[in-house]
């Protein structure tokens, strides 16, 4: 079976804290990707990986950053959380052009 | 750009009656592959099917039937005799090659509540 697992299942941070959520694949997947999911936007992509240390900006990268620095792992990194960062993020990870499969998701408050 | 479009925000029905999902794509690449996921009140998603652009052919299992129109960009779920059981938010997904790595899209989701 497929594992994609999230280091944490709810996490509370405060405002202007440097946040990290990390996930972790045993697959051997080539694409690991992070989403943020709110209610009416669906889930939009933040960043991408397509192997390691390479990544690509999705469509809302602001205010985030990643790191792939093993195949295994992708780390999502908010350098100063803020409110609006308020969400549940979930990370996924496929083989090329192949079925994606996703973590149990991370819902984190920013206070 | 690729694009998802789920104009259905919200769906709800009776038990045993037929429910379909819509989704409309944009995207530019001649090759291409579809998804469709179901993400349950516990909240974690759960892949349903897969369809590359090249392969047009209905699909069916069980309850689930798949219609993929390339000539509307769409590729609409629809569940027959549904159950409370299928209530969930359904997310239609595509993937597109890129100079580097495949980008996967997703829609805007459609919570579907079925009724006893």
């Amino acid at each position: 079976d497929v594992k994609v697992t999230q280091s944490s299942r709810y996490l509370v941070k405060r405002t202007g804290e440097k946040v990290f959520l990390e996930c972790v694949q045993d697959m051997d997947h080539e694409n690991m990707f992070w989403y943020r999911q709110d209610p009416g936007l669906g889930l939009r992509l933040i960043y991408f990986s397509y192997d390691v240390k390479m990544k690509e900006k999705g469509d809302i990268p602001e205010g985030y950053s990643v790191s792939r620095e093993k195949k295994e792992r992708f780390s999502l990194i908010l350098e100063s959380a803020s409110t609006n960062q308020t969400s549940m993020y979930l990370c996924a990870s496929s083989l090329e052009r192949a079925t994606a499969f996703f973590g149990q998701g991370t819902r984190l408050t920013v206070v | 750009a690729q694009k998802v479009t789920q104009a259905q925000t919200e769906i709800s029905v009776v038990e045993k009656e037929d429910v379909t999902l819509d989704c409309v794509y944009e995207t530019r690449d001649t090759t291409y592959y579809l998804f469709w996921y179901k993400q349950p009140p516990s909240g974690e998603l759960v892949f349903l099917i897969r369809r590359n652009s090249f392969d047009e052919q209905n699909e069916i299992s069980g309850r689930y039937s798949w219609n993929f129109q390339k000539s509307t960009s769409s590729f609409n779920f629809t569940i027959t005799a549904s159950q409370v059981v299928d209530s969930a938010v359904y997310f239609c997904a595509l993937s597109e090659r890129r100079t580097s790595g495949s980008r996967l899209t997703f829609g805007e989701g459609t919570q579907l509540t079925v009724n006893p």
